[in-house]
C-alpha cells in the first residue's frame, strides 16, 4: 500500500463509548495531522505530530486524545463524545521541506448517536 | 484575525472554463495551496504559489498576487470529473508549516 491510509471509513458510536480512529502513512514523511472536516467549514486543524512529538494541540476537548507511537502511524482515541463532533476526521502527513503539500487520507465518517 | 473567502458554490459547463477565486487576510503569507476534494474523498493536491504570476499544471493553473491577497484557480476544459470541492489554503508565518484553510468551493460540472 502507498499514501495515506484511514480506518475505519465509517463509524457510528454513542456518547458513551470509547473508539479509536487509526492513520497509517507509507510515505517516509515525519509529520502527521488530525483535522476535523464538517459541511461548508473550512478544515479545523486539531493536533500535529513532528517526528512522533505532539508540536499543536488547538484547543481541542480533552474527549479526544491523540497518539503517536512512531512516525508512520497516528491514532485518535474518543470518549464521551457529544453529537457536535459527529464530522469527518481527516489525517494528513507531511514531508520536510516548505513547498511539500500535506498528504491526505480518505478520512473517518464519524456520527454520535 | 485569518481569514480566507472563497464562493460556497459555482456551476460551469462541460468543455467551458471556470475561474475559481479566493481571497485571504493573514497575519502572515509563506505560500498558498490549492486541493481538490471529491465527495467522500481525501483533499488531493493540486497547486502551490509562493511567488506573484501564474503556474499552469495541464488544465489547471493557479495565480496568485500578493500585494492583493489574491489567488484563483482557473480549470480549461472542464470534465464531468471535475465536479468537486475545491479548497484554498494559506500558509501562515509560524514554522509549523500550519496551513489556514477556506470553506471550499463546490463546483458543479453540468452537460
Amino acid at each position: 500500500e502507498t499514501g495515506v491510509t484511514q480506518t475505519p471509513r465509517h463509524l457510528v458510536m454513542g456518547m458513551t463509548n470509547k473508539k479509536s480512529l487509526k492513520c497509517e502513512q507509507h510515505l517516509g514523511h515525519n509529520a502527521m495531522y488530525w483535522y476535523k472536516q464538517s459541511a461548508k467549514k473550512p478544515l479545523e486543524l486539531m493536533f500535529v505530530y513532528n517526528f512522533k512529538e505532539q508540536t499543536e494541540n488547538n484547543s481541542v476537548p480533552s474527549r479526544f486524545s491523540p497518539e503517536c507511537p512512531n512516525s508512520s502511524h497516528l491514532f485518535l482515541h474518543l470518549h464521551t463524545l457529544q453529537p457536535e463532533d459527529s464530522a469527518l476526521y481527516l489525517c494528513a502527513s507531511k514531508g520536510p521541506g516548505e513547498r511539500q503539500p500535506q498528504h491526505f487520507g480518505d478520512g473517518t465518517r464519524l456520527s454520535i448517536l | 484575525g485569518q481569514n480566507i473567502d472563497q464562493p460556497t458554490e459555482m456551476t460551469a459547463t462541460e468543455g467551458a472554463i471556470v475561474q475559481i477565486n479566493c481571497t485571504y487576510q493573514t497575519s502572515g503569507f509563506n505560500g498558498l495551496f490549492w486541493y481538490q476534494q471529491h465527495a467522500g474523498e481525501a483533499p488531493t493536491f493540486l497547486s502551490y504559489n509562493v511567488l506573484d504570476g501564474l503556474e499552469e499544471k495541464g488544465r489547471f493553473s493557479s495565480f496568485l498576487s500578493r500585494s492583493k491577497g489574491y489567488s484563483y484557480l482557473l480549470l480549461k476544459e472542464l470534465q464531468m470529473k471535475d465536479s468537486a470541492s475545491y479548497l484554498c489554503a494559506v500558509r501562515g508565518p509560524d514554522s509549523n508549516y500550519q496551513l489556514i484553510w477556506g470553506a471550499g468551493t463546490k463546483l458543479i460540472i453540468k452537460p
